[in-house]
């Protein structure tokens, strides 16, 4: 079946930090991935995506690379923020159409100043 | 501009009992998708409404069903419940059924005793 795994939290970081989430999926064919982002007290917003192999989504400085050899879809920033302070979530989506997404657990990261 | 919004934002239930959890899409959205994310967990997707039909639905019981209105907006009813219901409650739309970016809500919390 379609799953997604994330590299468990918290993730604590400085300010200007380099920052790698590590987002590994299982799933029959090649499904557009995602990243979504929840800040406090707010509701899930995108923050990028990709629709096939080797696709690179990028979003204020944040980027990602589909990679289908090794099924990863790893979140990466050169130098993250306090205001980066969130819980990203990984995902895939059925079907690569509507919204039947299948999301990892989460991943809470913390920027300290 | 309104996003979408979500009512009640909290809400206890007792075992056996119904509930209806509302969702208003943000304007010009006319697809409503709802989820269940359990503490710790990512969102799970439970089904998707456009033209006031179900369209796409998750690995959910009977007990879990929704309508949309001719104005977009939706509702989620869950009958019999269980403690194990327990959980946030999201809400997202988009423009049109093919659309993979979604916008969520900030969700209800219903808690089951």
């Amino acid at each position: 079946g379609n799953s997604v795994t994330q590299m468990e939290g918290p993730v604590t970081l400085s300010e200007e930090a380099f920052l790698t989430i590590n987002c590994t999926y299982t799933a029959t064919g090649y499904p557009s991935l995602f990243w979504y982002v929840q800040y406090p007290g707010e509701g899930l917003q995108l923050l990028l995506k990709a629709t096939k192999a080797d696709d690179k989504g990028s979003n204020k400085g944040f980027e990602a690379t589909y990679r289908k050899e090794t099924t990863s879809f790893h979140l990466e920033k050169g130098s993250v923020q306090v205001s980066d302070s969130a819980v990203y979530f990984c995902a895939l989506l059925r079907d690569n159409y509507g919204q039947n997404f299948v999301f990892g657990p989460g991943t809470r990261l913390s920027v300290l100043p | 501009d309104a996003g979408v919004t979500q009512s009640p934002t909290h809400l206890i239930k007792t075992r056996g009992q119904q509930v209806t959890l509302r969702c208003s899409p943000k304007s010009g959205h006319d697809t409503v998708s709802w989820y269940q994310q359990a503490l710790g967990q990512g969102p799970q997707f439970i089904f998707q409404y456009y033209e006031e039909e179900e369209r796409q639905r998750g690995n959910f019981p009977d007990r879990f069903s929704g309508h949309q209105f001719p104005n977009y907006s939706s509702e989620l009813n869950v009958n019999a419940l269980l403690l194990g219901d327990s959980a946030l409650y999201l809400c997202a739309s988009s423009f049109g059924q093919l659309n993979t970016e979604a916008f969520f809500g900030q969700g209800t919390r219903l808690t089951v005793v």
